[in-house]
């Protein structure tokens, strides 16, 4: 079945530094999404790509479907602490209702 | 502020307790899901509703009930658990399934469950 591969599992990096992961796939999405969770929440929608090679920037992040429409990367620029938590990639099943998600990159920042 | 809320946040019940969680959407979505996360576990699918109609049961123990009387509400109703099955339960709406855009799925807060 269809499987999400995200790298690295986890980060840890110093205030200040960019950020950057991603989100493979041997088969191939219609849709990328990209979801932050913080402990004791739910995932919250950052960014999502419906178009392959689409660039998309939600403030200091910045998103792309890849063109072979099996990769997916986030980054984050200039990270401040408030930027921990679990980044989830996602996307729906092509055979519809049953998103895929990924195992999640945490990422920590030391201030 | 995601428009999906869960109540109650937090919920500590016994093995022989009967609870249920509730969830609310003010999306004006017609597709509503459950999913258990445990930790170091990726998020697993339990219950599908869409347009009030149950479309995927993922295998899930009869000891967890799904109920959805209207496109707003969804219900965990939960009897004769056990201590595995303390994670965070979390709530999604979508506009509608099938994929694409209209697929994209907002979460609410989730709610904390252990079992003792």
């Amino acid at each position: 079945g269809q499987q999400l591969n995200q790298s690295p599992q986890s980060m840890f990096i110093q205030e200040g530094e960019d950020v950057s992961m991603n989100c493979t796939s041997s088969s191939i999405f219609n849709t990328w999404l990209w979801y932050k969770q913080e402990p004791g929440e739910g995932p919250v929608l950052l960014i999502a790509l419906y178009k392959a090679g689409e660039l998309t920037s939600n403030g200091r992040l910045t998103a792309q479907f890849g063109i072979t429409r099996k990769d997916s990367f986030l980054n984050i620029s200039a990270s401040i602490p408030s930027d921990v938590g679990i980044y989830f990639c996602a996307g729906p099943h092509t055979g519809g209702f049953k998103t895929i998600f990924g195992a999640g990159t945490r990422l920590f920042v030391k201030a | 502020e995601t428009g999906v809320t869960q109540t109650p946040r937090h919920l500590v019940m016994g093995m022989t307790n009967k609870k249920s969680l509730k969830c609310e959407q003010h999306l004006g979505h017609n597709a509503m899901y459950w999913y258990k996360q445990s930790a170091k576990k990726p998020l697993e699918l339990m219950f599908v509703y869409s347009l009030e109609e149950r479309v995927e049961n993922n295998s899930v123990p009869s000891r967890f009930s799904p109920e959805c009387p209207n496109s707003s509400h969804l219900f965990l109703h939960l009897h004769t658990l056990q201590p595995e099955d303390s994670a965070l339960y979390l709530c999604a709406s979508s506009q509608d399934i099938g994929g694409g855009a209209q697929e994209t799925q907002y979460f609410g807060p989730g709610t904390r469950l252990l079992v003792l």
